[in-house]
C-alpha cells in the first residue's frame, strides 16, 4: 500500500521549455503532498506544500511563478517549471500524506530533469 | 532550531556488521521521527520511524533508539548485507497545520561483501 506515482521519470528538454511534473498517489487520498529538489549527493530540499483544493504553500527563497503547483484532486498533483533554465536541471521528488497524527510521507521515485 | 544533524556523512560496513546512524535536533516540538533508505535513482523509501514516547522500535535487521532527553536518536541496521547499501536519512516532523519533514544530510552506507 502506500504506493505514489511520479511521471515521467526522466525528461530532457531545450531551455525556455515549460515542464510539467505528475505525482499520484495510487491507492490512498492525499490531502497533503510535497515537492521537493535534491541535489546531488544531497539532501532533499522542500520546495512547496500543497494542499487538495487551496493554494501551495512555497518554502522562502522558491519563486512561485517558476514552479507552478496545482493540487485538484485528492490523488493528483503538478509542478510545472515554467520557461525552465538550466539551472533549473535537478532531480525533484514528490510525497503524498493522508491527515492524521504521524502519519509518513509516501514519496514517489522522482523525476530527473535535464535542461539543455 | 528547525534542523536535524545527522552522522556520519558516510559508512563503510562489512558484511555481517551492524551499522550506526546518529541524528540529533533541537526543537523538541518534533514528534516524529523517520528514517528513510533511498537507493540512486530513487525516491526515499520510508524504513521505520518512532514517536518520542517510545525508547526503542526493532523491525527485522533495523532498530531505532531514542533517546529524548539528549534529543538523539540513532539507527541501527543488524547483519548488514551488500544490499543495504544506500543513502539513509533521519527526519523529523511535528503536527500542525503543515507536517513538514526537517531532513537530515545522509549518510552513504557501503556494505563490503
Amino acid at each position: 500500500g502506500a504506493v505514489v506515482s511520479q511521471h515521467p521519470s526522466r525528461v530532457i528538454c531545450k531551455s525556455g521549455t515549460s515542464v510539467k511534473i505528475e505525482c499520484r498517489s495510487l491507492d490512498f487520498q492525499a490531502t497533503t503532498m510535497f515537492w521537493y529538489r535534491q541535489f546531488p549527493k544531497k539532501s532533499l530540499m522542500l520546495m512547496a506544500t500543497s494542499n487538495e483544493g487551496s493554494k501551495a504553500t512555497y518554502e522562502q527563497g522558491v519563486e512561485k511563478d517558476k514552479f507552478l503547483i496545482n493540487h485538484a484532486s485528492l490523488t493528483l498533483s503538478t509542478l510545472t517549471v515554467t520557461s525552465a533554465q538550466p539551472e533549473d536541471s535537478s532531480f525533484y521528488i514528490c510525497s503524498a500524506r493522508v491527515t492524521g497524527f504521524s502519519q509518513p510521507q509516501h514519496f514517489g521515485d522522482g523525476t530527473r530533469l535535464s535542461i539543455l | 532550531q528547525q534542523q536535524v544533524k545527522q552522522s556520519p556523512q558516510s559508512l563503510i560496513v562489512q558484511k555481517g556488521g551492524i551499522s550506526i546512524i546518529n541524528c540529533a535536533y533541537e526543537n523538541t516540538a518534533f514528534d516524529y521521527f523517520p528514517w528513510y533508505q533511498q537507493f540512486p535513482g530513487k525516491g526515499p523509501a520510508l524504513l521505520i520511524a518512532i514517536r518520542p514516547d517510545v525508547s526503542e522500535k526493532k523491525e527485522g535487521r533495523f532498530t531505532i533508539s531514542f533517546n529524548k532527553s539528549a534529543k538523539q536518536f540513532s539507527l541501527h541496521i543488524m547483519d548488514s548485507q551488500p544490499g543495504d547499501s544506500a543513502t539513509y536519512f533521519c527526519a523529523a516532523m511535528y503536527g500542525g497545520a503543515t507536517n513538514k519533514l526537517i531532513f537530515g544530510t545522509g549518510t552513504l552506507l557501503a556494505v563490503q561483501p
